[in-house]
């Protein structure tokens, strides 16, 4: 089955400074990656995703790369805020189904 | 504001004891997920079905753990008997097959004693 690696553990950064996190899967097949974003005491929630026909994919403040060949994807938010101090989770999806399988997540704190 | 519904809450009980979580998927929804959340092990997938089928439950204690769904609005997962071991946050998600998207309800989070 798929595995699904993350990288750091934890992150501590100045606020307007940027971060990155970094993941590798292990499924050649998987075609999904999303990120999730998990406050303390709340649900995880999808911030962006991205398929495997793309490269990169941006929302403001955030983006995603995708490198099929070797096989990882990173997010990378830029001017980090307070606000985004929270457990971001990468996750692959093989095609066929919906199962997604998660990383072990970063705890990201964006320190004043 | 669709959004997935999970219950109980938070649940207290003494090892040993039944234990059910339900959950309602998004109106629409054709796959649903149960999730466990710990600090050691992140988020786990237990089982999931598709248009009410179980279609996988190899992250599940079979001994203990069973999940159903008697409906398409409504998912179970039930331990029997409960162990300290169980305590953390439960997590149903659904999603439509086509999109992908996954939406997580608001958990439930259990504690054995």
């Amino acid at each position: 089955g798929e595995n699904v690696e993350q990288h750091p553990s934890t992150l501590s950064v100045q606020e307007g400074d940027s971060a990155v996190i970094k993941c590798t899967y292990s499924d050649s097949a998987s075609n999904y990656f999303p990120w999730y974003k998990q406050e303390l005491g709340k649900r995880p929630q999808l911030i962006i995703d991205i398929r495997s026909n793309v490269g990169e994919k941006k929302d403001q403040r955030i983006a995603v790369t995708l490198n099929k060949t070797a096989k990882h994807f990173s997010l990378h938010i830029t001017e980090t805020q307070p606000e985004d101090s929270a457990v971001y989770f990468c996750a692959a999806k093989t095609g066929g189904g919906n199962k997604l399988t998660f990383g072990t997540g970063t705890q990201l704190k964006v320190e004043l | 504001d669709a959004r997935v519904t999970q219950t109980p809450r938070h649940k207290v009980t003494e090892m040993g004891q039944e234990v059910t979580m339900r959950c309602q998927p998004i109106l629409g929804h054709n796959t649903v997920f149960w999730y466990r959340q710990t600090m050691m092990q992140g988020l786990e997938l237990l089982a999931y079905f598709r248009n009410r089928a179980p279609l996988d439950d190899s992250g599940m204690p079979k001994d203990r753990f069973s999940a159903e769904m008697p409906d398409a609005t409504l998912a179970t997962l039930k331990i029997q008997p409960s162990e300290p071991r169980d305590s953390a946050v439960y997590f149903c998600a659904s999603a439509n097959f086509n999109t992908g998207e996954l939406f997580f309800g608001e958990g439930s989070r259990l504690t054995v004693l």
